[in-house]
């Protein structure tokens, strides 16, 4: 079936660093592709989203690229803030069902 | 506009109880999801709902059951608890984004349930 594997985590950086959040997915046909981020205690956020090959996401300084040939989603941001520090979950679904989510990675940001 | 709106936000329940967790879908949106969240994992999709019938559903058990009322809004059941029924449980409501060409979905804050 369908799944998604995401780097472990933690990842720790110092603000400004750049980030990259490796992101891979197997499905059959043409997932749309996703990241969300979750704050402690809160609710799923969408971050950003891609629907077909070659598509970029962006939002709030952050991008993934959605690689068929590679099945790859992988999450960027070329300078992190303190306030980024927080769980993000990449994620696939087919036509409106299920979203399937990976494990996760950590992001901690220290000034 | 209000986004999904999850109630109650806390729950302590005793091994073998019942539970009834509830979820009013953003505003336009007809189609409800119920997910997972074990502490330091990934949502696990529970069932989905669509115009009052069960569309789709993940690989639970039948102690979880739920319901879509006419106005979309959906209640997830689950009954004879275990401790591992203890989690985030978050809701998701979703349509069709004519303008990205894909669905949107959008999280509630979740129901955080401690079995005990």
């Amino acid at each position: 079936g369908d799944s998604v594997t995401q780097m472990e985590g933690p990842v720790t950086l110092s603000e400004e660093a750049f980030l990259t959040i490796n992101c891979t997915y197997t499905a059959t046909g043409y997932p749309s592709l996703f990241w969300y981020v979750q704050y402690p205690g809160e609710g799923l956020q969408l971050l950003l989203k891609a629907t077909k090959a070659d598509d970029k996401g962006s939002n709030k300084g952050f991008e993934a690229t959605y690689r068929k040939e590679t099945t790859s989603f992988h999450l960027e941001k070329g300078s992190v803030q303190v306030s980024d520090s927080a769980v993000y979950f990449c994620a696939l679904n087919q036509a409106g069902t299920a979203l399937i989510f990976g494990k996760g990675t950590t992001l901690s940001v220290s000034s | 506009d209000a986004g999904v709106t999850q109630s109650p936000t806390h729950l302590i329940k005793t091994r073998g109880q019942q539970v009834t967790l509830r979820c009013s879908p953003k505003s336009g949106h007809d189609t409800v999801s119920w997910y997972q969240q074990a502490l330091g994992q990934g949502p696990q999709f529970i069932f989905q709902y669509y115009e009052e019938e069960e569309r789709q559903r993940g690989n639970f058990p039948d102690r979880f059951s739920g319901h879509q009322f006419p106005n979309y809004s959906s209640e997830l059941n689950v009954n004879a608890l275990l401790l591992g029924d203890s989690a985030l449980y978050l809701c998701a409501s979703s349509d069709y984004d004519r303008g990205r060409e894909g669905y949107g979905y959008t999280f509630g804050s979740g129901t955080r349930l401690t079995v005990v």
